[in-house]
């Protein structure tokens, strides 16, 4: 696709359970980023990859949260036993590096 | 506290200039973004300037850099309605890894 494309756009969970969220970036993008963006706040870096390793994922907020990215294209972030504090918008970027471009992101709500 | 700091909120009346601000701390920062989220919307770049520029123009936007006060500014002409929107500051340092530091955003409200 032209751009960076998340999925689901939309989730809504009962606390406890796990869930997964997509993103493909733009073909050829080595880096990838995962932030979240709470209401109010502005976004909170999670993790970053160059191709496939993730060189930092001090933003990981506890153990609950994990990612991967594989082939050097798409990447999957998962959170187990969600909490109601996970609510948030997560966004997705990709990076030729230089200029990141976004996806419209994955709206979490935990009930 | 927080790496890059913009104020929450700006209402201006449409056909004002805006001018949102930004300070940073990391002075080896080499690039600087302005993003613009819309409602509903991923960010979107609007224009970035090199830590070697003092101004950036690109039609209705000026970007200001002051580097010895760390303080970055995006200026728009003639505001309109469709420039309301949450407008993001971003860092990128040099050296190691390639992570860019966003503001909290500024809320744009343009008013008729």
């Amino acid at each position: 696709g032209a751009g960076v494309s998340q999925s689901p756009s939309n989730k809504v969970t009962e606390k406890g359970k796990d869930v997964e969220l997509r993103c493909d970036p733009i073909s050829g993008h080595t880096a990838l980023y995962w932030y979240r963006q709470s209401l109010g706040q502005g976004l909170e870096f999670l993790i970053y990859f160059q191709g496939n390793s993730a060189p930092d994922k001090s933003g990981l907020p506890s153990d609950r949260f994990s990612a991967e990215r594989t082939g050097g294209s798409v990447s999957t972030l998962t959170i187990q036993r969600t909490q109601q504090e996970d609510s948030a918008v997560y966004l997705c970027a990709s990076s030729p590096p230089g200029e990141l471009f976004f996806g419209e992101g994955s709206r979490l709500t935990v009930l | 506290g927080e790496d890059v700091e913009q104020s929450l909120f700006l209402s201006v009346r449409e056909g004002d200039s805006s001018v949102i601000n930004c300070t940073y701390t990391d002075s080896s920062s080499t690039y600087l973004y302005w993003y613009k989220q819309e409602p509903g919307a991923g960010l979107q770049l609007l224009t970035y300037i090199f830590s070697n520029m003092d101004m950036k123009q690109d039609q209705r936007l000026t970007v200001l850099l002051n580097k010895k006060d760390k303080h970055l500014s995006l200026r728009i002409a003639d505001t309109q309605t469709g420039d309301s929107a949450i407008y993001f500051c971003a860092e990128i340092p040099s050296g190691g890894s390639y992570i860019p530091t966003f503001g909290r955003g500024t809320s744009l409200i343009v008013h008729p």
